[in-house]
């Protein structure tokens, strides 16, 4: 079964980098993933799309801040520079051929 | 520029039904996958369904399928969710989302409420 495993929570100081991870269930190592971001009280937003290899898109108007890199079955969104409106909910979601869409239960991050 | 616009929430007695919209533009619809992802006060996002491009294949979630059904008609760029049998747990804002299989593009979400 594919399932994407995200840690609840997560915090760093403004201005600091921090590294979210989504993590691939076994046997779906190979697996592209989409990261997006929920402000408060707001829709989602499509930040972008992450491959195995560790290549990634960004939707337009992402910022350089925001990267992505892939280690096995872990995916990783890094965010650079810290700033206020960056403190959102993080998911990451991903798909398959005949598989229906799967997101994972999502990361709060805090800027201190 | 893409835009995805919801319409259909409101509130809803337990076991009843109610039918969401999407009214999509600003891309070529037709060609498109879409979806329909849910929000319950509180709690991440649980996608509930996709529709291909055709209309077919279609996909539901467990917790869905079998009370709500997702259509699209590709002349009115619009995508539909004819949810019945409504209970409590249905409760969230309901986004319509396009599909790359990355999802790419959300709608504003709208808001369904089931009261018992």
């Amino acid at each position: 079964q594919l399932v994407l495993t995200q840690s609840p929570s997560a915090s760093a100081s403004l201005g600091a980098s921090v590294k979210l991870t989504c993590t691939l269930s076994s046997g779906h190592s190979s697996y592209a993933i989409a990261w997006h971001q929920q402000q408060p009280e707001k829709g989602p937003r499509y930040l972008m799309k992450l491959n195995s290899d560790g290549s990634h898109s960004k939707a337009d108007g992402i910022p350089d801040r925001f990267s992505g890199s892939s280690s096995g079955a872990e995916r990783y969104l890094t965010i650079s520079s810290l700033q206020s409106e960056d403190e959102a909910d993080y998911y990451c979601q991903t798909w398959g051929t005949g598989i229906p869409r799967v997101f994972g239960g999502g990361t709060k991050l805090t800027v201190l | 520029e893409v835009q995805l616009v919801e319409s259909g929430g409101g509130l809803v007695q337990s076991g009843g039904s109610l039918r969401l919209s999407c009214t999509a533009s600003g891309f070529t619809f037709s060609t498109s996958e879409m979806n329909w992802v849910r929000q319950a006060p509180g709690r991440g996002l649980e996608w509930i369904s996709y529709i291909s491009s055709s209309g077919s294949p279609i996909y539901f979630a467990d917790s869905v399928r079998g009370r709500f059904t997702i259509s699209r008609d590709n002349a009115k760029n619009s995508l539909y969710l004819q949810m019945n049998t409504l209970r409590a747990e249905d409760t969230a804002v309901y986004y319509c989302a396009r599909d790359l299989g990355a999802i790419d593009y959300w709608g504003q979400g709208t808001l369904v409420t089931v009261f018992s």
